[in-house]
């Protein structure tokens, strides 16, 4: 079964500091989706990026950057020069299957305290 | 374009009661998605429409809960004999699709509602 694993709880960090969250994950399919949400305090998720199975290249949006490794089965995210109000829990999630709007399985959560 | 919208935002019930939830796609997605969140997790999936087909069910979704769609627009979640462990935040989500490339297709989020039970 598919699982997505963000092991890092919580992080805190000082405003314009660069800052990784790292998400592992699970899965028998050969094709899948890789996803990443932030949740604010207000509570809507938020859809930052999607990759898919084949596609390892990295992106860059931004102040936003994702490293995709198949052979380490991770999809980090880096913030480069934070700021207060990237302050949220950011979700990694998958999605399995040539759809990428099957459903999706989270992981825990990444709480991002970034202080001025 | 206005968002996913959920009704109501809050809700405080008790214990034995039934409630129900209502949510909006944004116009035109035909995919509509529910979701429950418990503090300090991560979103867990319950059941999913396709227009008004129900084509997914989590196990999650005990025979208490059930959900429909019946014109293929808004959605209902309906809880019977609320317990404590009901309460949680109940998102929804919705897509489209593109046929031509169901690889680009995104799930897009209400506000939730978040449900207490005494």
């Amino acid at each position: 079964a598919q699982k997505v694993t963000q092991a890092q709880t919580e992080i805190s960090v000082v405003e314009k500091e660069d800052v990784t969250l790292d998400c592992v994950y699970e899965t028998r399919d050969t094709t899948y989706y890789l996803f990443w949400y932030k949740q604010p305090p207000s509570g809507e998720l938020v859809f930052l990026i999607r990759r898919n199975s084949f596609d390892e290249q990295n992106e860059i949006s931004g102040r936003y950057s994702w490293n995709f490794q198949k052979s380490t089965s991770s999809f980090n995210f880096t913030i480069t020069a934070s700021q207060v109000v990237d302050s949220a829990v950011y979700f990694c999630a998958l999605s399995e299957g040539s759809n990428a709007g099957n459903m999706l399985t989270f992981g825990g959560g990444t709480r991002l305290m970034v202080k001025p | 374009d206005t968002g996913v919208s959920q009704n109501p935002r809050h809700k405080i019930t008790k214990r034995g009661q039934n409630v129900t939830f209502r949510c909006d796609p944004i116009s035109e997605h035909n995919r509509l998605y529910w979701y429950r969140q418990t503090l300090g997790q991560g979103p867990e999936f319950l059941t999913y429409f396709q227009n008004e087909a129900q084509l997914e069910k989590s196990r999650l979704l005990s025979d208490r809960f059930s959900a429909e769609r019946p014109k293929g627009s808004f959605s209902t979640l309906e809880i019977q004999r609320t317990e404590q462990g009901d309460s949680a935040m109940y998102l929804c989500a919705s897509s489209f699709p593109p046929l031509a490339d169901p690889s680009t297709d995104t799930q897009y989020f209400g506000p939730g509602t978040r449900l207490t039970v005494l």
